[in-house]
């Protein structure tokens, strides 16, 4: 299996931050990555796919770039609906995630 | 707007079958690629696998030996069994329909842009 890789963990933000969240993939992945949003109790929803496309309706302070093994997610001025936790999904080959980073407030 | 909605026993005995029904409402099961993941409390998430609506399926290596996926179209549902559970498989289990995609040697560029709710499984005596 591919391993995910995100960093870091956890990250206290204010609100206006710019925040960058990496991905590494254990292999090559070329542009197959997902980024997802997921609040407490509730399912995780689609934020951005293949590396860097937005999903509708998706806030535009929201981007994703990088290719290969190394990708990033980036919110560029922090709002307090974004406190939450990201994850990152490979669909290269059998699907996996990464550990999730959770983003809260400082 | 599509809608899915996870059913099932809420408790399961170890060593018995976990068997869950996604039902898809505001459009057609058919034509997409469904899956099934999961996500023990407060840790990340697990693809358990997918099935099209033709009754093709795919599974995790992982859990291959334990699952059985099926799909009745003229219920607008697909279900999961997951055999010989223990508390390692305790988790919320979500259902999602998968988006983009395409056969090359592995089914690629997947994501996810409809899921259920979640459910929640126990298993304990």
């Amino acid at each position: 299996d591919i391993q995910m890789t995100q960093s870091p963990s956890s990250l206290s933000a204010s609100v206006g931050d710019r925040v960058t969240i990496t991905c590494r993939a254990s292999q090559s992945i070329s542009t197959y990555l997902n980024w997802y949003q997921q609040k407490p109790g509730k399912a995780p929803s689609l934020l951005i796919f293949t590396a860097s496309t937005l999903q509708s309706g998706v806030p535009s302070r929201f981007s994703g770039s990088g290719s290969g093994t190394d990708f990033t997610l980036t919110i560029s001025s922090l709002q307090l609906e974004d406190f939450a936790t990201y994850y990152c999904q490979q669909s290269f080959s059998t699907l996996t995630f990464g550990g999730g980073t959770k983003v809260e407030i400082k | 707007q599509v809608q899915l909605q996870e059913s099932g026993p809420g408790l399961v005995k170890p060593s018995e079958t976990l068997s869950l029904t996604c039902t898809v409402s505001g459009g057609s099961i058919s034509s997409y690629y469904w899956s099934w993941i999961r996500q023990p409390a407060g840790k990340g998430l697990e693809w358990i696998g997918r099935i099209y609506t033709s009754g093709n399926t795919n599974y995790n290596p992982s859990l291959k030996s334990r699952v059985t996926m099926s799909v009745d179209t003229s219920k607008n549902q697909f279900s999961l069994k997951l055999s010989s559970v223990t508390a390692a498989d305790t988790a919320v289990y979500y259902c999602a329909r998968g988006g983009g995609g395409f056969w090359s040697g592995y089914y690629r560029a997947e994501y996810f842009n409809h899921w259920g709710q979640g459910t929640l499984v126990t298993v304990s005596s």
